[in-house]
């Protein structure tokens, strides 16, 4: 069965800490891995993965992928109170010749001051 | 701006009542979709577009209906046989199908 899984399903650090989300799947004919943060209501997109170890950056937020190992990690550094959010992560992949994606549960991350 | 619409944010439902959630953009994209969110679970699709007056089911499309006789609309009908309605929907479009998806604001839908 196709799957993603995120770990962990929550997690409470305080600011100027460094996290690490983690993003395991199992799915046939992989495509690329895509990273939401989702604030509120609206996710909004973070990275795309497609190759394995290029890492993507983005201010304080870096991503990469292991295609061998089949997982993704989104490290989030010097954490502010505005990263509070649930971070999703969903895995595009190709099944009976039609693309598919599939989210995973998602993270919820709180900042304390 | 451009941009993806949904309303109304927040919606009642009455038992055997059907109820529509209304999903527009403006970005010119060709795909749409509909998923719906429980707590504690990732987001599950419920029907996706590709193209005008197209359109197929997803992985828990029992109970919902779509129609898309616009590009810029996508609507998405919960119906009386959907018997637990209770959730938050989120309506999305892109470019290409299944590439870098933007998110409308959701809809939280309960039942009275």
């Amino acid at each position: 069965e196709d799957k993603v899984v995120q770990s962990p399903l929550s997690l409470v650090v305080h600011e100027g800490d460094t996290v690490t989300l983690n993003c395991s799947y199992e799915v046939t004919n992989f495509r690329s891995l895509l990273w939401y943060k989702q604030e509120k209501k609206a996710p909004t997109f973070l990275f795309m993965l497609t190759s394995s170890g290029i890492e993507k950056k983005s201010g304080r937020l870096s991503s990469i992928l292991d295609k061998k190992e089949l997982f993704s990690i989104l490290n989030i550094t010097a954490t502010q109170t505005g990263d509070s959010a649930v971070y999703l992560c969903a895995v595009e992949f190709v099944s009976s010749n039609t693309g598919k994606l599939i989210f995973g549960q998602g993270t919820t991350l709180q900042v304390k001051p | 701006d451009g941009g993806i619409t949904q309303s109304p944010k927040y919606l009642f439902r009455k038992e055997g009542q059907n109820v529509t959630l209304s999903c527009e953009q403006n970005l010119n994209h060709d795909a749409m979709y509909w998923y719906r969110q429980d707590p504690g679970q990732g987001l599950r699709l419920i029907y996706y577009s590709q193209i005008v007056n197209d359109f197929q089911k997803g992985d828990i499309a029992e109970g919902y209906s779509v129609s898309r006789e616009k590009k810029e609309s996508f609507p998405l009908t919960v119906t009386s046989a959907q018997k637990n309605p209770t959730a938050f929907y989120l309506c999305a479009s892109s470019y290409l199908t299944n590439e870098k998806l933007f998110f409308g604001s959701g809809t939280q839908l309960s039942v009275l």
